[in-house]
């Protein structure tokens, strides 16, 4: 069975702070993903990984930087974590093996961050 | 680029009542299409998918969904909604023929079915 997992299902962090959200999935997929989900917004593409190594920025990138250094891990970061990016975080996974644009996004149980 | 649009924020129905959720996207060329449903504490997961072929496809859970290419539509359906329907929807694309492009969501349709 599909499996997506996510570090941490509720985190509460100070402004400031460095936060590392995690996301490990056991597909061997090659495509990974970190969306936010706010409410009335949908969820919006922050970042996501073709490879190990690499990274694209997505829709709302700034004040995140991502890390793919294994295939099955891919990480958030918030350098400096702010009010702003309270939100419920989600990380998703696709086989690259078949053409990208057909795959089906796998999506763990989201990690809910609070900033105070 | 490309954009989802979903008519409704909140939708509220009777039990055994008939649903469909409007879904609309905005792009040129050909895509692929997905309805993904989300219920209360739970991660979201896939209702259904049309890539090509036969413009209404049926999913998990009696739901069902038409693609109207001249409309730019992709509407969501089921007869008759359970109390267990209750959840979040939302709709996505991609380009089927840019190989590399993650999925454009909507911002959700949160639906509440009442008994």
């Amino acid at each position: 069975d599909v499996k997506v997992t996510q570090s941490s299902r509720y985190l509460v962090k100070r402004t400031g702070e460095k936060v590392f959200l995690e996301c490990v999935q056991d597909m061997d997929h090659e495509n990974m993903f970190w969306y936010r989900q706010d409410p009335g917004l949908g969820l919006r593409l922050i970042y996501f990984s073709y490879d190990v190594k690499m990274k694209e920025k997505g829709d709302i990138p700034e004040g995140y930087s991502v890390s793919r250094e294994k295939k099955e891990r891919f990480s958030l970061i918030l350098e400096s974590a702010s009010t702003n990016q309270t939100s419920m975080y989600l990380c998703a996974s696709t086989s690259g093996t078949e053409l990208l644009a057909k795959n089906i996004q796998y999506f763990g149980a989201g990690t809910r961050l609070s900033v105070l | 680029a490309q954009s989802v649009s979903q008519h409704n924020h909140h939708v509220i129905l009777s039990e055994a009542a008939s649903l469909e959720l409007g879904c609309n996207y905005s792009y040129g060329g050909t895509v692929n299409l997905f309805w993904y449903v989300q219920y209360p504490g739970q991660h979201l997961q896939l209702l259904l998918k049309y890539f090509s072929g036969d413009p209404l496809v049926k999913g998990i859970k009696g739901f069902e969904a038409e693609f109207i290419k001249s409309k730019f539509s992709f509407n969501l359906r089921k007869p008759s909604v359970q109390w267990s329907d209750t959840a979040e929807y939302f709709c996505a694309v991609n380009s089927r023929n840019s190989g590399n492009t993650p999925l454009v969501f909507g911002k959700g349709t949160r639906l509440s079915v009442i008994a």
